[in-house]
Parts: structure tokens; C-alpha cells; sequence
């Protein structure tokens, strides 16, 4: 299996909300990644776990909160949020972490999924 | 401080034609490199990468890559374009040590003419 799966593809929720993204990898990989990406624009790293712990947070508002339950989830919990944060939310996974020196950071990405805020 | 640049943001080219997609990296020491092709609202495939060895790498839908150190560039090559690869393409820098810090360039979006 060497698939990223990211549920929901779309969601649509209201400033108030509460909601969760869902990534999940079966490759044995022990680095996984959320990055936020708006249109015609590169993908922007937000978080970073390695082996199961979190390893960059690139000064994220707290509106976003990740977790890593185990070597094979990831989560990206939303609360609050604004318009601006409607953006297209990817999840990846790389071989190792950065525990590891030397070791490769080929990503795999998930299709990611769709947020708007209103 | 790594970074990538990528100077076309806009490429386009007929059916059948060939390309090249330009990347330049700046790093200190021998980087990771990698493209990424991306059709709209999807994620990001990876077309090719590069640790070391062999400069010329060929990778997946008939697109190779050759790294210049001497020009720390890392161009992207396909020698006949179909319509289906009409997409943007990111190129990336990996740190060897750090597996979260991969940047990326700003991407150059390619449009197949008929």
C-alpha cells in the first residue's frame, strides 16, 4: 500500500465549528506532515511529527491543533477558524523522521482536502 | 537557508512538443531534489527525485531530470508532452538531516496546446 488517505475531501464549516482532518498512511512511515496550500501556490509546511511526536510547528495559530495517535494517523483539529484559513489542507508521509540523520525525506502525499470557511 | 526557484511561471507548449521546466536551489551542501507534478485539486505525485549517483534520472511518465551542481539547477525534461500532463509542476530542496524541512519553488503551471 502506498497511499495517503485524507478524509474529508471537502468540508465546509462555520467560524464557531469544531471539526477534524483525518490523514492516514500504511508505509510504515514514521515522519508525517500537514501543509496548507492556497490556490496557485506552493504547498506551506505547518507541522511536523516525527515518530510519533511533534517535531516543527511553523508558528501555526492555535486554532489548528495536531495529533498523532499513532505511527499510522494523523489529525488536524480545527476550531475557530477564519475565512482566510479556506485553503486545500495536505497530509504527507516520508520514510524517517529527523531522529534520523542521513535518512531520505521523499514525501508522499495525500489528494488532500478542501476546506471552506465561512 | 535553503530555498528554490523556479523562473517560468507559466509555460505553454503544443502536443507533441518537447519541454524542459527550469529549477534553481541554493544549499550549502548536497541537497535532495525533487519534482512534483500537482492536476487541479489534487495532491502532489511525485515525478522524480534525486539523492545522488547518477546525475541524469529518469522517473515516471516519460519525464528525466538532470542535476548541475556547477549551476545548482535541477531541469525537468520531458521529450514529447501529451495533453494529460498539462498541470503545475513543484520543484523541491530537501535538507539530508532534517526530513521536515523540504522547500518548495512557487511552480510553474504548464498549459498542452492541441
Amino acid at each position: 500500500d502506498t497511499e495517503v488517505t485524507q478524509t474529508p475531501k471537502h468540508l465546509v464549516m462555520g467560524m464557531t465549528n469544531k471539526k477534524s482532518l483525518k490523514c492516514e498512511q500504511h508505509m510504515g512511515h514514521r515522519a508525517m506532515y500537514w501543509y496548507k496550500q492556497k490556490a496557485k501556490k506552493p504547498p506551506e509546511l505547518m507541522f511536523v511529527y516525527s515518530y510519533e511526536k511533534l517535531s516543527i510547528n511553523e508558528s501555526v495559530p492555535s486554532r489548528f491543533s495536531p495529533e498523532c495517535p499513532n505511527s499510522s494517523l494523523l489529525n488536524l483539529h480545527l476550531h475557530a477558524l477564519q475565512p482566510e484559513d479556506s485553503a486545500l489542507y495536505l497530509c504527507a508521509s516520508s520514510h524517517s523522521g529527523t531522529r534520523t540523520s542521513g535518512g531520505y525525506n521523499e514525501q508522499f502525499f495525500g489528494p488532500g482536502t478542501r476546506l471552506t470557511v465561512l | 537557508a535553503q530555498s528554490v526557484t523556479q523562473p517560468d511561471i507559466h509555460i505553454t507548449v503544443s502536443e507533441g512538443a518537447s519541454l524542459e521546466l527550469r529549477c534553481n536551489y541554493s544549499y550549502g551542501a548536497t541537497p535532495y531534489l525533487f519534482w512534483y507534478v500537482q492536476s487541479p485539486g489534487q495532491g502532489l505525485q511525485l515525478l522524480l527525485k534525486y539523492f545522488s549517483g547518477d546525475t541524469l534520472v529518469q522517473g515516471i511518465k516519460g519525464f528525466e531530470a538532470e542535476f548541475k551542481r556547477s549551476q545548482s539547477s535541477f531541469n525537468l525534461r520531458k521529450p514529447s508532452v501529451h495533453w494529460s500532463d498539462a498541470a503545475e509542476y513543484f520543484c523541491a530542496v530537501g535538507a539530508r538531516t532534517n526530513a521536515g524541512k523540504s522547500t518548495f519553488g512557487d511552480g510553474t503551471t504548464l498549459t498542452v496546446k492541441p
